[in-house]
């Protein structure tokens, strides 16, 4: 696709409940991360896909967070039995992975989740 | 490990030009990118700066001493549509861009 996309744009949930976000990059893109940007602070790294390799998943909080990638295009974020403290921006953003980290990143406009 | 310091806001006159600092503290220096965020939105590719001194892109500029640790973002004859979040970050390790908070930038007539 032209850009990014990221869906739902808005999840409202309640406590306890699980959620998938879904990030959909773009086309050729092999590397693929998930971020999480809370009110007033930065982007906090999640996860990060690239081609067939073993994800980095350093930056997932808690085991109640997974993420997965299907054939090397769209993932999904998977929040189990969610807390409040995980109202937050995802964010999600790819690159040619040319150059690792280096490679500038294309974010999707997220996913505002708010769990009451 | 990693840190960055940002001024968290700025008010500037449209017009004008305002200066973004930012410090770092990295490991292994690969480069220091600045995005955009405008309220509500994805944040774009501003720059990257690999090696010191000024590299000029129209109305926007970066700087980067390697030596100091420190980076600026230059934006010159502001426009409202500046408004918004402007985010340092370095990458660490192979995977990872680490971001700092973002300094809020406010345009005022």
């Amino acid at each position: 696709g032209a850009g990014v996309s990221q869906s739902p744009s808005n999840k409202v949930t309640e406590k306890g409940k699980d959620v998938e976000l879904r990030c959909d990059p773009i086309s050729g893109h092999t590397a693929l991360y998930w971020y999480r940007q809370s009110l007033g602070q930065g982007l906090e790294f999640l996860i990060y896909f690239q081609g067939n390799s073993a994800p980095d998943k350093s930056g997932l909080p808690s085991d109640r967070f997974s993420a997965e990638r299907t054939g090397g295009s769209v993932s999904t974020l998977t929040i189990q039995r969610t807390q409040q403290e995980d109202s937050a921006v995802y964010l999600c953003a790819s690159s040619r992975q040319a150059q690792g980290a280096r490679e500038k990143l294309f974010f999707g406009s997220g996913t505002q989740l708010s769990v009451l | 490990g990693q840190n960055i310091d940002q001024p968290t806001e700025m008010t500037a006159t449209e017009g004008a030009i305002v200066q973004i600092n930012c410090t770092y503290q990295t490991s292994g220096f690969n480069g220091l990118f600045w995005y955009q965020q405008h309220a509500g939105e994805a944040p774009t590719f501003l720059s990257y700066n690999v090696l010191d001194g000024l590299e000029e892109k129209g109305r926007f500029s970066s700087f980067l001493s390697r030596s100091k640790g420190y980076s600026y973002l230059l934006l010159k004859e502001l426009q409202m549509k500046d408004s918004a979040s402007y985010l340092c970050a370095v990458p660490t390790g192979a995977n990872n861009l680490f971001f700092g908070t973002g300094t809020r930038l406010t345009v005022i007539p």
